[in-house]
């Protein structure tokens, strides 16, 4: 089984530029997450879909940030314009229904971002 | 607001040792919690998943203990390798629908040969 796919895999961009990541999940897998990972922290939830639908954008730092996941599938997450301290590592994970299931989610090898 | 704790930052030990890293967690009513490897570079790797209603799980050398009452978890490594070297991380997953993993910051190991 094909494990969550993203890409870029490395990203080195300059303040105020903006940058696009995409992720692909297990197929099947109707919950996708995008979590920010700045070093020497754990990951920090940016936004959960379910479907198409957006579950929770709390954390999203909207100003900046956007994020779609357009057909229930595929997802990509925005920065617009980026700074300094959107430097971090972007997780991508996705996980079976919500009401299904251990709760169990599958990580993809993330987007490391340096942002100049 | 959950909130997770790992204690050590950091962990050295010698080839062989048995260790315990350990986890702790606000809010006690949580669906599960996990705990993940990560290496540099890579994305996270399961480890294992303790039910709210389980108190341990097993998995060859590894085994975390979970204490919903005092807002604990430990993970046990025994005998351990230079391959377990990596960075450890726990995440309590929230018993509502939304089932969200709240993260600590990481207890980074390493197994000297």
């Amino acid at each position: 089984e094909a494990g969550v796919a993203q890409s870029p895999r490395y990203k080195i961009i300059e303040k105020r530029q903006s940058v696009a990541f995409w992720c692909n999940p297990i197929s099947g897998h109707a919950t996708l997450y995008w979590y920010q990972q700045i070093l020497g922290q754990g990951p920090k939830l940016l936004i959960q879909f379910q479907n198409n639908g957006v579950v929770d954008d709390s954390q999203l730092p909207k100003d900046r940030f956007s994020a779609e996941r357009l057909k229930g599938v595929d997802s990509t997450l925005k920065i617009q314009p980026a700074k300094l301290e959107d430097s971090a590592v972007y997780l991508c994970a996705s996980s079976l229904e919500l009401a299904s299931g251990k709760g169990e989610q599958y990580f993809g090898p993330g987007t490391r971002l340096t942002v100049t | 607001k959950q909130e997770v704790t790992q204690i050590p930052a950091a962990l050295s030990v010698p080839e062989g040792e048995n260790l315990v890293l350990n986890c702790s967690f606000t809010d006690s009513a949580i669906y599960n919690l996990q705990w993940f490897r990560q290496d540099p570079g890579k994305g996270l790797t399961s480890l294992l998943l303790i039910q709210s209603s389980q108190r341990e799980q097993t998995s060859g050398r590894l085994n975390a203990s979970l204490d919903k009452s005092s807002g604990r978890s430990t993970l046990y490594i025994a005998a351990s390798q230079p391959g377990d070297s990596a960075t450890y991380l726990c995440a309590a997953c929230s018993s509502g629908s939304a089932r969200q993993l709240t993260f600590g910051s990481g207890t980074q190991l390493t197994v000297l040969p």
